[in-house]
């Protein structure tokens, strides 16, 4: 079975300053899914990106970008420009290409961002 | 925009009761999980359904059924809530195709005494 691991239980980042949050996966699959979900708190969980395994080019959502490894299989976000308002738990998450039922979800990493 | 509505963002039960969690999607999707989220834990799946009528296990389905009478509604009950069932529910719904994500409901912090 897939897993998902997010090392970095918590971080903080200074407003303004970059940050990196890591995510590593295991599969023996070739094509899949890789997404970055955030958590505000007591708000809902939305997506902040998504990579497409086939994909060699690291997508990118205006601040938001990844670093996808695939051969390593790591798939870090990195927040520029950091803002109060990405304070939040991110998720890292995996889907099959052929399950698109199955997500397996990391355990999580909650930012922090100082004024 | 897509939009998933739960029941309520916060509930608390006792011991034994029986208790329904609620779902709602105004999207048509067909596809709508539930999964409960624990600290440290990240999002584990309990139910997930594909189309009316239609369920499948997720990997913690051991005390929970469900229930889908509706397309756009997806209920997650708890036949006997025990404490080991506080937790914070997730509903989310997506399309069948392959390239769709998952949208997620406010969630449901549910405690039982």
């Amino acid at each position: 079975a897939q897993t998902v691991t997010q090392s970095q239980p918590e971080m903080s980042v200074q407003e303004a300053e970059t940050v990196t949050l890591s995510c590593t996966y295991d599969t023996s699959e070739s094509d899949y899914y890789l997404f970055w979900y955030k958590q505000p708190p007591s708000r809902q969980m939305i997506l902040v990106i998504r990579q497409e395994a086939y994909k060699q080019q690291n997508a990118t959502e205006n601040r938001f970008s990844v670093n996808f490894q695939k051969a390593a299989k790591s798939f870090s976000l990195k927040i520029s420009d950091s803002q109060l308002g990405d304070a939040a738990m991110y998720f890292c998450a995996y889907r099959s290409r052929n399950n698109n039922n199955d997500m397996r979800f990391g355990a999580g990493t909650r930012l922090t961002v100082k004024p | 925009d897509v939009k998933v509505t739960q029941s309520s963002r916060y509930l608390v039960k006792r011991t034994g009761e029986k208790v329904f969690l609620e779902c709602v999607q105004d999207m048509d999707h067909e596809n709508m999980f539930w999964y409960r989220q624990d600290p440290g834990l990240g999002l584990r799946l309990i139910y997930f359904s594909y189309d009316v009528k239609m369920k499948e296990k997720g990997d913690i389905p051991e005390g929970y059924s469900v229930s889908r009478e509706k397309k756009e509604r997806f209920s997650l009950i708890l036949e006997s809530a025990s404490t080991n069932q506080t937790s914070m529910y997730l509903c989310a719904s997506s399309r069948q195709g392959h390239r769709d994500t998952q949208y997620f409901g406010p969630g449901t912090r549910l405690t039982v005494l």
